[in-house]
């Protein structure tokens, strides 16, 4: 079973600056993989970066990367530049490397990006 | 970009009525899911299937159904709605790529039961 924990239910950065919403996980798989997807008022889940578990180096995509702590099982992801479209629902989700297995989601983290 | 596609985007119906909401993606994707979701709160699995003829329970109790006939296509139904019913459900379906399991969510559907 896998369970994931996001601690900051709300969080605000100015525009052109950096956040980072945390999440921490628990799970006893050996082989597993980490998501952060974004759900802006629309609503639609976007993926906004993966990490595989066994990669030691954190995942980047342009503005958006990971701090993952393997140990601590922690796995943050900071935007960098911050815009004014990134404000959004945040998701951490963890997931099982076995094929077919699905996501478990945490509670979100709301962002806003104020001017 | 993912192709998934969810129908109505919203939904207002009266208690009792049956109602069925429909999601399609056209990337061949074999795996599929629905998920309900709460304002602002976390997604629940109701069901999944991992192909055709081929459906599962999620996490979540559900009074839903779900068929998978065609590869493309895996309605939700409601026989009989219920304010409790209420919720924003999403669709979504998985690939495999770089030997990983990515899930795309469709736009989700807002369901208002009176």
């Amino acid at each position: 079973a896998q369970t994931v924990t996001q601690s900051q239910p709300e969080m605000s950065v100015q525009e052109a600056e950096t956040v980072t919403l945390s999440c921490t996980y628990d799970t006893s798989e050996s082989d597993y993989y980490l998501f952060w997807y974004k759900q802006p008022p629309s609503r639609q889940m976007i993926l906004v970066i993966r990490q595989e578990a066994y990669k030691q180096q954190n995942a980047t995509e342009n503005r958006f990367s990971v701090n993952f702590q393997k140990a601590a099982k922690s796995f943050s992801l900071k935007i960098s530049d911050s815009q004014l479209g990134d404000a959004a629902m945040y998701f951490c989700a963890p997931k099982r490397g076995t094929s077919g297995s699905r996501l478990t989601f945490g509670e979100g983290t709301q962002l806003t990006v104020n001017p | 970009e993912a192709d998934i596609y969810q129908t109505p985007r919203y939904l207002v119906i009266g208690t009792g009525k049956k109602i069925t909401l429909e999601c399609s993606q056209t990337m061949g994707h074999d795996k599929m899911y629905w998920y309900q979701q709460d304002p602002g709160m976390e997604l629940h699995l109701i069901h999944y299937s991992y192909g055709v003829n081929s459906t599962e329970k999620g996490d979540l109790s559900s009074e839903s159904t779900v068929s998978r006939i065609r590869t493309e296509h895996f309605p939700l139904t409601l026989e009989s709605a219920r304010p409790s019913h209420t919720s924003q459900y999403l669709c979504a379906s998985s690939e495999w790529n770089s030997n990983q399991e990515t899930q795309y969510f469709g736009p989700g559907t807002r369901l208002l039961v009176l």
